[in-house]
């Protein structure tokens, strides 16, 4: 099973700067990979796939690097609506981050 | 507007078969481009892919629920259904169904509508 482990699992940061994620697959994934955003009580929503493609209607300060085993998003100017537990996961054999919880 | 929406018991009993429904509008589930998956998320713990079914009827199931598991399709009723059965107290969680669109020009499939989830808790 390939797992995916994420960091940091907190990340406070404040309005306007800049907040990075990571993503590590225990073996190499190619692009296959894909970030989601979930706030409480909603569905994911979609953000990036293939590393770094940006999903329909996703702002431009989200974006998405990496291949092989090593993986970022960036939002680079945090807003407050952007408060949510973001997960990564691999479309290989599907299996997901632990997630990491952005806070301001 | 594609959406989804999954329906089914809150409270099932340890031994039994929990069933969930996934009810698709704004989109037909016969699509060729198409997977329609099923993920969970125990309480405190990170989501677990549970299995996907294509427009033909063919199946993918995590290999750690193969034996307990069944996806299937209703095109009549725009709907895929989850069926576990032999349910235990490590079978809660929120279910989630899924749409899986597949990244052109490859024959990779990722999740890019999602339901908001279904709690499902099991006791007696």
């Amino acid at each position: 099973e390939i797992v995916m482990t994420q960091s940091p699992a907190t990340l406070s940061v404040s309005p306007g700067e800049r907040a990075s994620l990571s993503c590590r697959a225990s073996q190499s994934i190619s692009t296959n990979l894909a970030w989601y955003q979930q706030k409480p009580g909603q569905a994911p929503r979609l953000l990036i796939y293939g590393a770094s493609t940006r999903a329909t209607g996703v702002p431009a300060r989200f974006r998405g690097s990496g291949s092989g085993t090593e993986f970022s998003l960036t939002i680079s100017s945090l807003q407050s609506e952007d408060v949510a537990v973001y997960f990564c996961q691999q479309y290989y054999s599907w299996t997901f981050g632990q997630g990491t919880k952005v806070e301001i | 507007q594609l959406q989804l929406q999954e329906s089914g018991p809150g409270l099932v009993k340890p031994s039994e078969t929990l069933s969930l429904t996934c009810s698709v509008s704004g989109g037909s589930i016969n699509s060729y481009n198409n997977y329609w998956g099923w993920i969970r998320q125990p309480p405190g713990k990170r989501l677990e892919w549970i299995g996907n079914i294509d427009y033909s009827g063919r199946t993918d199931y995590n290999p750690s629920l193969r034996s307990r598991v069944t996806i299937s399709a209703d095109t009549s009723k725009n709907h895929v259904s989850l069926t576990l059965t032999s349910v235990t107290a490590a079978d809660t969680a929120v279910y989630h169904c899924a749409r899986l669109e597949r990244e052109h020009p490859y024959f990779y499939y990722y999740m890019d509508v999602w339901g908001r989830g279904t709690t499902v808790s099991v006791s007696s």
